[in-house]
């Protein structure tokens, strides 16, 4: 158990819709990796916050937003959902611990129909 | 530029061989972090070591064993007696200094490991 916590753990929706995936990190750990997996394109990183400011940006849809809220829980926002967003979303966080190394919650694995 | 290569998409072994894992990385930073997790097939990413660019030192830890190169930019991954616990995909990782920058991950390589 990496202490970072995902929910939920699957998500089955229809074309053109909006979900919100959650993300609760290790405690003490400030920052907030969010990263696709797909079958065709494997793990990409879409976008870090720190401290609940927006720290890196990777390959991330304009249809796609996150934030980090002062608790440190951080949400992914996915809308408009296209049948290629079907993937499974890893959150990690960072920070209490030697630097770079991440910790992955357990995923949200998102079904879009 | 960052990027990881991981040439090997998929390896079958039988039980109790050794395996290798390829990693390649690129990068113009000097100071830098490799890493490598398990992803089994219960799909969860599981972290199994992290090496800075400054300690070259080769790591062993049971049956695993690392092998970090900086003068071919490479850090292997080998599983030594290899067992079928071992099945998962194995991704290399690289992660600029600083602690909090984003990690470009390799593609994975898919072990298999028949009983």
């Amino acid at each position: 158990d990496s202490g970072v916590t995902q929910t939920p753990k699957h998500l089955i929706t229809a074309t053109g819709q909006r979900v919100t995936l959650r993300c609760s990190p290790r405690s003490g750990d400030l920052s907030v990796y969010w990263y696709q997996q797909s079958l065709d394109q494997g793990l990409q990183f879409l976008i870090q916050y720190y401290n609940g400011e927006e720290r890196a940006k990777g390959n991330i849809l304009e249809r796609f937003s996150a934030q980090q809220f002062p608790d440190l829980h951080s949400e992914l926002n996915l809308s408009s959902l296209e049948l290629g967003d079907s993937a499974l979303y890893f959150c990690a966080s960072a920070g209490g611990g030697r630097a770079g190394e991440q910790f992955f919650g357990p995923g949200t694995r998102l079904t879009v129909l | 530029a960052q990027k990881v290569t991981q040439a090997q998409t998929e390896i079958s072994v039988v039980e109790k061989e050794d395996v290798t894992l390829d990693c390649v990385y690129e990068t113009r930073d000097t100071t830098y972090y490799l890493f490598w997790y398990k992803q089994p097939p219960s799909g969860e990413l599981v972290f199994l070591i992290r090496r800075n660019s400054f300690d070259e030192q080769n790591e062993i830890s049971g049956r695993y064993s690392w092998n970090f190169q900086k003068s071919t930019s490479s850090f292997n991954f080998t599983i030594t007696a290899s067992q079928v616990v071992d099945s998962a995909v194995y991704f290399c990782a690289l992660g600029l200094s600083g602690g909090y920058q984003k990690v470009t991950f390799g593609t994975g390589t898919k072990l298999q490991v028949i009983p």
